[in-house]
């Protein structure tokens, strides 16, 4: 599967392969961990969240991991499919009401 | 059928008018949103409301007024559009503040010329 180490704004991967998205978060305070997916013309889609209070959590297709260490989440995708192929926003919570949104990373699946 | 809508989905207007972007949701939600998204700067919080009657600056609050008479409806309005108000527009609501998931309509296209 593809990686990549750092936040990049565009990732490639191979249809049946395993996807991961990483997203360095900024407040140490942050609580709350949600990644978006966004198809062209749409608005923002819920994936799935996480609390500080876990490292990782399990959805279908979809696991997100979060180090708090290295303020760092990411998003895995299994078996990527041609669908999948979209932009993809990691959002902190470091307040009580407001989002902070990272810069998007494009996924873009080949066949 | 249950959701978010944002109407209309594509606007263009001349500077100096005045604009109305409506935003209706049916899950009666506490909290709704206005953002808007340009490339290089991401989705940016523009007004939210916590419930009826109740709104607060986001951090782009400049140039725009909200109201939020009823829960299900939050309006956003350009009163003097510029240029630098094109933008992509986008509503979302949720059912406590930001550590639940919010869940956003289609957007706006909004061109201002």
């Amino acid at each position: 599967g593809e990686s990549v180490g750092l936040h990049l704004p565009t990732l490639s991967v191979q249809e049946g392969d395993n996807s991961i998205i990483n997203c360095a978060y900024s407040n140490s305070a942050s609580d709350y961990f949600i990644w978006y997916k966004q198809e062209s013309g749409k608005g923002p889609q819920f994936i799935i969240d996480i609390r500080s209070n876990m490292d990782k959590r399990q959805g279908q297709r979809v696991t997100v991991l979060l180090n708090k260490t290295v303020k760092h989440l990411s998003l895995q995708i299994a078996a990527t499919q041609p669908g999948d192929s979209a932009v993809y926003f990691c959002a902190e919570n470091p307040n009580d009401y407001k989002l902070s949104f990272g810069a998007g990373t494009t996924v873009t699946v080949r066949a | 059928d249950a959701g978010i809508t944002q109407s209309p989905r594509y606007k263009i207007t001349e500077t100096g008018r005045q604009v109305t972007l409506m935003c209706h949701q049916t899950w009666s939600h506490s909290y709704m949103f206005w953002y808007r998204q340009d490339l290089g700067h991401g989705l940016r919080l523009i007004y939210y409301s916590a419930a009826a009657d109740i709104t607060d600056k986001g951090e782009v609050p400049d140039g725009y007024v909200v109201s939020r008479s009823k829960t299900e409806n939050f309006p956003l309005t350009l009163e003097s559009a510029t240029r630098s108000q094109t933008s992509v527009y986008f509503c979302a609501s949720s059912d406590q503040g930001a550590d639940q998931p919010q869940h956003f309509g289609d957007g706006t296209r909004l061109s201002i010329l």
